[in-house]
């Protein structure tokens, strides 16, 4: 099977505007989350969508927001950037198939999309 | 609120040495799962271990093994016979079981040198 696939890998933006990063979960795969690395802040979580709908969001910003597609397949978009903004974003999948009340099964995460903002 | 304590920013080694890797954690919750990922530098974290609350055992997977102990809330990594390929960072983390509440929560991370 194919692993967790994103695009960009690499993105460089300015100040003030907007992106929007994908995220291809592991076929069969029906939960997608997100999470945001920095020097700084670690590796945080930003949200976890499962069947189209959010289950649970992290501490970020409305300026942060996702969506899920019915093939599972995830963006999430970070408006009005800022330099703060400028991370790796990376995007795990996990199978989930009993439904949303399953919980800690294995995340499997992509390569990340490295964010510059200048 | 979980928090995951890996206390060990940076650990160097001679290759073929045994490291250990130190990862303590808090949680309310009876029910959790642990985890260890390796992130070499191209950045994609790769998933090591699994491990929930109930299951106490400890395990080896060649020249990796876990030390879990619920008693003093941690969940420690050995690595055995270590080689130049060991070296990436190493993140512990946990996650708490609610219902649709589906996230991860990790460790500061531990970079790991192996020098040839």
């Amino acid at each position: 099977k194919a692993g967790v696939t994103q695009t960009p890998r690499y993105l460089i933006k300015t100040r003030g505007q907007q992106v929007t990063l994908s995220c291809s979960p592991i076929s069969g795969h029906r939960s997608v989350s997100w999470y945001q690395q920095t020097p700084g802040q670690g590796l945080q979580f930003l949200f976890e969508y499962f069947s189209e709908t959010q289950r649970n969001k992290g501490n970020f910003p409305g300026r942060f927001s996702g969506r899920q597609f019915s093939n599972s397949r995830s963006e999430m978009n970070v408006s009005t950037l800022e330099l703060g903004d400028s991370a790796l974003y990376l995007c795990a999948s996990s199978h989930r198939a009993g439904g949303p009340s399953w919980v800690g099964e294995t995340q499997y995460f992509g390569p990340g999309t490295r964010l510059l903002v200048l | 609120a979980q928090k995951v304590t890996q206390a060990q920013t940076e650990i160097s080694v001679v290759e073929k040495e045994d490291v250990t890797l130190d990862c303590v954690y808090e949680t309310r919750d009876t029910t959790y799962y642990l985890f260890w990922y390796k992130q070499p530098p191209s950045g994609e974290l790769v998933f090591l271990i699994r491990r929930n609350s109930f299951d106490e055992q400890n395990e080896i997977s060649g020249r990796y093994s876990w030390n879990f102990q619920k008693s003093t809330s941690s969940f420690n990594f050995t690595i055995t016979a270590s080689q130049v390929v060991d070296s990436a960072v190493y993140f512990c983390a946990l996650s708490e079981s609610n219902f649709g509440n589906e996230k991860l929560t990790f460790g500061t991370g531990t970079r790991l040198t192996i020098i040839p």
